[in-house]
C-alpha cells in the first residue's frame, strides 16, 4: 500500500542503548527491502538492504532482519549515537522489476538522548 | 563521486502557476526517479526516467510531468499549481533503475501560496 503518515510512531533511546525500529509491509510478492535514514532537511539516506532470499543481514552496527512469514521487517542500531536521531523508513519493492518504485513506510522517529 | 544534485533547494509559488524542478543524478547513473514527501502522505513516488524515456509512473493527475536528458540530467515540472502540492520533492538516481537501491538528493522545498 501507499505510505501513510499523519503520526509518526516514536522510539526515544539513551546513548550506549541497542535501538530496534519495526516495520510491517504489505506486499506478500516483495522480493526487496531497503532501510532509509532521513536527517532534517536532508533527502533519505541509504542504511542497508536485504533481499527475500535472506532473513539476516548485518553491516556496521545495523543489523536487518527479515521475517516472510508475518511480513515483518526490523532495523536494529547497536550502541546508539545520538547522531543516529533522524527519522528511519523502511521501503519495499514488489515483485517484478520496480523502475525506481519504492513503497515506503511511514516512518519512525529516533531520539537519541546522550 | 558528486550525489546527486537539486536545484533549486526551497521555491515559492502562488496556485497556478508552474514550476520545474532540476535534478543531476550521480555520475554514471543512468535511472532518475522522482518522490514527493509531505506529511500526510509521506513518500510517494511520481515517476521514473531511464535513457529520455519513462518507464514507471505512480498515481499522480497529469499536471506532473517530467523529462530526462540524453546525459541523464531529469527535470520535472508541475502546472497549474495547487495548494496540496506544497511538499518535498525528492529526486534519486540509481544504476539502472532495477531493483536496487536508489540515492536521493537532499530534495526541493515547494511551497505554493
Amino acid at each position: 500500500g501507499e505510505s501513510v503518515g499523519l503520526h509518526l510512531p516514536t522510539l526515544s533511546v539513551q546513548e550506549g542503548d541497542n535501538s530496534i525500529i519495526n516495520c510491517a509491509y504489505s506486499n506478500s510478492a516483495s522480493d526487496y527491502f531497503i532501510w532509509y535514514k532521513q536527517e532534517s532537511g536532508k533527502g533519505p539516506q541509504f542504511i542497508i538492504d536485504i533481499r527475500s532470499n535472506m532473513d539476516k543481514r548485518q553491516g556496521q552496527r545495523v543489523t536487518v532482519l527479515l521475517n516472510k512469514t508475518v511480513k515483518h521487517l526490523s532495523l536494529q542500531i547497536a550502541a546508539t549515537q545520538p547522531g543516529d536521531s533522524a527519522v528511519y523508513f523502511c521501503a519495499e519493492v514488489g515483485g517484478g522489476t520496480s523502475y525506481g518504485k519504492l513503497t515506503f513506510g511511514q516512518g519512525t522517529i529516533l531520539t537519541v538522548h546522550p | 563521486k558528486a550525489g546527486v544534485t537539486q536545484t533549486p533547494r526551497y521555491l515559492i509559488k502562488t496556485r497556478g502557476q508552474q514550476v520545474t524542478l532540476s535534478c543531476s543524478p550521480i555520475s554514471g547513473h543512468r535511472s532518475v526517479s522522482w518522490y514527493q514527501q509531505t506529511p500526510g502522505q509521506g513518500l510517494q513516488f511520481l515517476f521514473e526516467y531511464f535513457s529520455e524515456t519513462q518507464r514507471n509512473k505512480g498515481n499522480f493527475p497529469g499536471r506532473f510531468s517530467g523529462r530526462q536528458f540524453s546525459n541523464s540530467r531529469s527535470e520535472m515540472n508541475v502546472s497549474t499549481l495547487e495548494l496540496g502540492d506544497s511538499a518535498l520533492y525528492l529526486c534519486a538516481s540509481s544504476s539502472q533503475g532495477g531493483n536496487e537501491k536508489l540515492f536521493f538528493g537532499s530534495g526541493t522545498q515547494l511551497s505554493v501560496l
